[in-house]
């Protein structure tokens, strides 16, 4: 199993330009999430799916769209990059768990993005 | 208010000996669970030990135990006979209810943990 992978790893955008971060996961994982992490603030939720076709917002998804059209892919669309959307991004998945109890969430390697 | 709380920016603690790492969090909801991860400096986001706000007993992985003090509302994880390996960034992490509305997760701001000789 590859588990969680994300391209490109690392990439430079001017400012307006946009561009789809992937994310893939090959364990059959019904949840996955996109977090970004900037210095001094931990991991923020920008959007979230619990299965194929269904998707919703986090704490912080403005500027950012999302789609799920199978289990394993769940890209990440900058619509229009912002210099305040240089961060580093992480995509994870996970399983429901027993009961609805997940205990696991696999992050991927993440992508580090900087926008002029 | 913030949901996850850690309050030690920075920790050093010396090889082979035990260290404590704060985690504070506030919900009103019964059901969640409390992550810690670990981030080395190469980036990726290591999972480490999981305690759900209904397990009877404290959580123990390895090396890594999660002190849970539910009436306290507090999640510290110990770490026993740190090793160099061990510095890193730590996250505490809470997901409120069972992961029926996905497995979303709100973090702390991390304590960077430095081991020394």
């Amino acid at each position: 199993n590859a588990g969680v992978t994300q391209t490109p790893k690392f990439q430079v955008l001017k400012t307006g330009q946009s561009m789809t971060l992937q994310c893939a996961q090959d364990m059959n994982h019904e949840y996955m999430s996109w977090y970004r992490q900037d210095p001094g603030m931990g991991l923020r939720l920008i959007h979230y799916s619990v299965g194929a076709g269904i998707t919703d917002q986090g704490e912080v998804p403005n500027g950012y769209n999302v789609s799920r059209s199978t289990t394993e892919d769940f890209p990440l669309r900058l619509l229009s990059a912002a210099p305040s959307q240089t961060s580093v991004y992480f995509c994870a998945s996970s399983g429901q768990g027993v009961l609805g109890f997940g205990k696991t969430q696999y992050f991927g390697p993440g992508t580090r993005l900087l926008v002029l | 208010a913030q949901k996850i709380t850690q309050t030690q920016p920075g920790m050093f603690v010396q090889e082979k000996e035990a260290v404590t790492l704060d985690c504070t969090y506030d919900t009103s909801d019964p059901s969640y669970g409390l992550f810690w991860y670990k981030q080395p400096s190469s980036g990726e986001m290591i999972f480490l030990i999981y305690q759900g706000s209904y397990d009877q007993q404290n959580a123990t992985e390895g090396r890594y135990s999660l002190n849970f003090q539910k009436a306290r509302k507090s999640a510290n994880l110990v770490i026993s006979a740190s090793q160099l390996g061990d510095s890193a960034m730590y996250f505490c992490a809470m997901r409120e209810g069972p992961t029926g509305g996905g497995n979303k997760l709100t973090f702390g701001t991390g304590t960077q943990l430095k081991v020394e000789l």
